[in-house]
């Protein structure tokens, strides 16, 4: 099973300010590495695919990026509505494994 | 608009059993890979299993294999969970998810339901 490691826990960022976030996969999972978002109360959401790819509609502020085993999310400019948890999943090897999270709160 | 409605989730005893339904709307049920996530409380996100379009292929996470069994009903636009011999493990938030395809691999899930809650107390 592939562990997928995320990075930090919690990451307190002021709103405006630029968020990155990480995620690290156990073996090399190429291109295969999806985020998601997850308000309080609500179903996780589709943020990036393929590692980079922004799922439709989404803002330009989120940005994906990395291969292999390390990856990175970033936020530019945070809004209000960022602030969640964020998930990392690998989709390169069964079984599909998720990262614990990343919770985004305000500075 | 797509939607996703899960259903069927409740209290159930240590050793019982439930079956999950999730009702599907707005895009062609029949041609699409669905999936089952669950999410204990306070906690990540777990993937539980998978089902392609024409139930030949399913899989399972090694945590619910032998105990949970998935399938589908094409003509009614619905994906059930059915899970057996349920232990405290098992309580958590269990979503529907569609997931969608890149090339040959159908393993992001770009919509999902709001999810039911399965509680496994005695």
């Amino acid at each position: 099973e592939i562990v997928m490691t995320q990075s930090p826990a919690t990451l307190s960022v002021s709103p405006g300010e630029r968020a990155t976030l990480s995620c690290r996969a156990s073996q090399s999972i190429s291109s295969n590495l999806a985020w998601y978002q997850q308000r309080p109360g609500q179903a996780p959401r589709l943020l990036i695919y393929g590692a980079s790819t922004r799922a439709s509609g989404l803002p330009a502020r989120f940005s994906g990026s990395g291969s292999g085993t390390e990856f990175t999310l970033t936020i530019s400019s945070l809004q209000s509505e960022d602030f969640a948890v964020y998930y990392c999943q690998q989709y390169n090897n069964w079984p599909l494994t998720f990262g614990q999270g990343t919770r985004l709160e305000i500075k | 608009e797509v939607q996703l409605v899960e259903s069927g989730g409740g209290l159930v005893n240590p050793g019982g059993s439930l079956r999950l339904s999730c009702a599907a709307s707005g895009f062609t049920f029949s041609v699409s890979t669905m999936a089952w996530v669950r999410q204990a409380p306070g906690k990540g996100l777990e993937w539980v299993s998978h089902i392609g379009s024409q139930s030949v292929y399913i899989y399972y996470a090694d945590s619910v294999k032998g105990r949970f069994t998935v399938s589908r009903d094409n003509a009614k636009n619905s994906l059930y969970l059915q899970m057996n011999n349920l232990g405290a493990e098992d309580t958590a938030i269990y979503y529907c998810a569609r997931a969608e395809c890149t090339g040959s691999i159908c393993r992001i899930f770009d919509y999902w339901g709001q999810g039911t809650l399965v509680t496994v107390s005695s």
